[in-house]
């Protein structure tokens, strides 16, 4: 399995709203796969913030939601505030095989 | 509230065997599967791989050969040793649980992380 595909960086405007997508192949990100997600400020640990493709763990805002169609996964932020400049990193989870992936990361500048 | 913290040395020699302990507290290590993952400094997050505590493992394939996770539960710990290391391993290194509603598909809980410098 290879690294899920992320764009390196995207950006966006505060009150804009940004998706941020995650590709794969069928082994990736097919039917027998999950998606998280998750929020990493520099120096810091990584902070789920989607879990089982479109679930928010609780204290999670709800400006932040997550998608699948076909091999890519997508990540929305609604509502873009400052605080949500950071690195977002997707994960896919193979239930067959027990196996998990991370995207590239995407840096996001607001 | 879990509470995930890695112990270990913080430089190894090349070709040395990297040796960490993950120890968590405030919650048991059973029905949860235990992960290892790392991040080269500056660089993106790496699956390492998992424990389950009866002690079920796998492993990222591209370090299946050097990679072996243990678990004491008496001791509420899971510890990972990675072989012959290379200035290629110097990375953060975090333990995680994973955990969600359906399946043990995701990271909740998160050590620190610690970091490990391979140098002479």
């Amino acid at each position: 399995q290879s690294a899920l595909t992320q764009p390196a960086s995207v950006s966006g405007s505060p009150g804009q709203s940004i998706t941020i997508s995650c590709t794969g192949t069928s082994s990736d990100l097919g039917s027998h796969n999950l998606v998280s997600w998750y929020q990493q400020y520099p120096g810091k640990v990584p902070k789920l913030i989607i879990f089982e493709d479109i679930e928010r763990p609780s204290g999670v805002s709800n400006r932040f939601s997550g998608s699948r169609s076909g091999n890519t996964a997508s990540l929305t932020i609604s509502g873009l505030q400052s605080e949500d400049e950071a690195q977002y990193y997707c994960c896919s989870y193979e239930r067959i095989t027990t196996y998990w992936v991370f995207g590239g990361g995407t840096k996001l500048t607001v | 509230q879990v509470h995930l913290q890695e112990s270990g040395p913080g430089l190894v020699k090349p070709s040395e065997t990297l040796s960490l302990t993950c120890t968590v507290s405030s919650g048991s290590i059973h029905h949860y599967y235990w992960s290892w993952i790392r991040q080269p400094p500056g660089k993106g997050l790496e699956w390492i791989g998992y424990i389950f505590y009866s002690g079920v493992t796998n492993y990222n394939t591209s370090l299946k050969s050097r990679v072996t996770i243990s678990v004491d539960t008496s001791k509420n710990q899971f510890s990972l040793k990675l072989s012959s290391v290379t200035a290629a391993d110097t990375a953060i290194y975090y333990c995680a649980r994973a955990s969600g509603s359906n399946w043990y598909s995701s990271f909740d809980y998160w050590g620190q992380g610690t970091l490990v410098a391979v140098s002479s």
